[in-house]
């Protein structure tokens, strides 16, 4: 158990849907950082938080947004789902908000759409 | 814009024989080089951190170099064990301006180590 715990593990859902899904960062870290793993590619970063900030945005699709509560819990929500969004999407961990520190990484949610 | 290519794509070993994953970089500003491993449907798991000034660290019997001026990175297994058959991800971390960090990752190099 890395202390990065999101869910859903798995999730299947049809074109046109909307999902949310959740991530609960280790004890004491205050950023929360999405990643998009589809088949045989490396993750893309999406979005990161920091302490209920948004920090830093990557490839995120406009249908894709995300929150972080005051209890440092982030969700991912992906909206108007499309078959090419099925994919792992991993949520990582840190205590700061750059420099060198140490990521987590969640199991993942492995989200199918059909 | 910021890449990480990493090489061979997939690599055969007998348990026992060392190995060594290669990965260049073309990230700016860069902060760090991180060496992950991923089991099959698993989040990664760090193995290695370095900084640019940093020229090598090691992590049991995997050992990671860091040469900043030629933006190349190697991660040697030595030993290697059925267990260490998995995706090593070569990532490249940059500071945003305005705040913020950003992980390039490579595709990685999926190892399979067979008896």
């Amino acid at each position: 158990d890395s202390g990065v715990t999101q869910t859903p593990k798995h999730l299947i859902t049809a074109t046109g849907q909307r999902v949310t899904l959740r991530c609960s960062p280790r004890s004491g870290d205050l950023s929360v950082y999405w990643y998009q793993q589809s088949l045989d590619q490396g993750l893309q970063f999406l979005i990161q938080y920091y302490n209920g900030e948004e920090r830093a945005k990557g490839n995120i699709l406009e249908r894709f947004s995300a929150q972080q509560f005051p209890d440092l819990h982030s969700e991912l929500n992906l909206s108007s789902l499309e078959l090419g969004d099925s994919a792992l999407y991993f949520c990582a961990s840190s205590p700061r908000d750059r420099g060198i520190g140490t990521y987590t990484f969640g199991s993942g949610t492995r989200l199918t759409v059909v | 814009k910021n890449q990480v290519e990493q090489s061979p794509q997939s690599l055969i070993i007998l348990e026992g024989k060392n190995c060594t994953l290669q990965c260049n970089y073309t990230v700016s500003p860069f902060s760090n080089l991180r060496w992950y491993k991923q089991d099959t449907g698993r989040g990664p798991v760090s193995l290695t951190i370095m900084t640019f000034s940093e020229n090598t660290k090691s992590n049991g019997r995997y050992t990671a170099t860091l040469d900043a001026d030629t933006k190349q990175s190697s991660l040697h297994i030595t030993a290697s064990q059925l267990s260490d058959s998995a995706s090593y991800i070569c990532v490249a971390e940059g500071g945003l301006t305005g705040g913020g960090n950003k992980l390039t990752f490579g595709t990685g190099t999926q190892l399979k180590v067979e008896l």
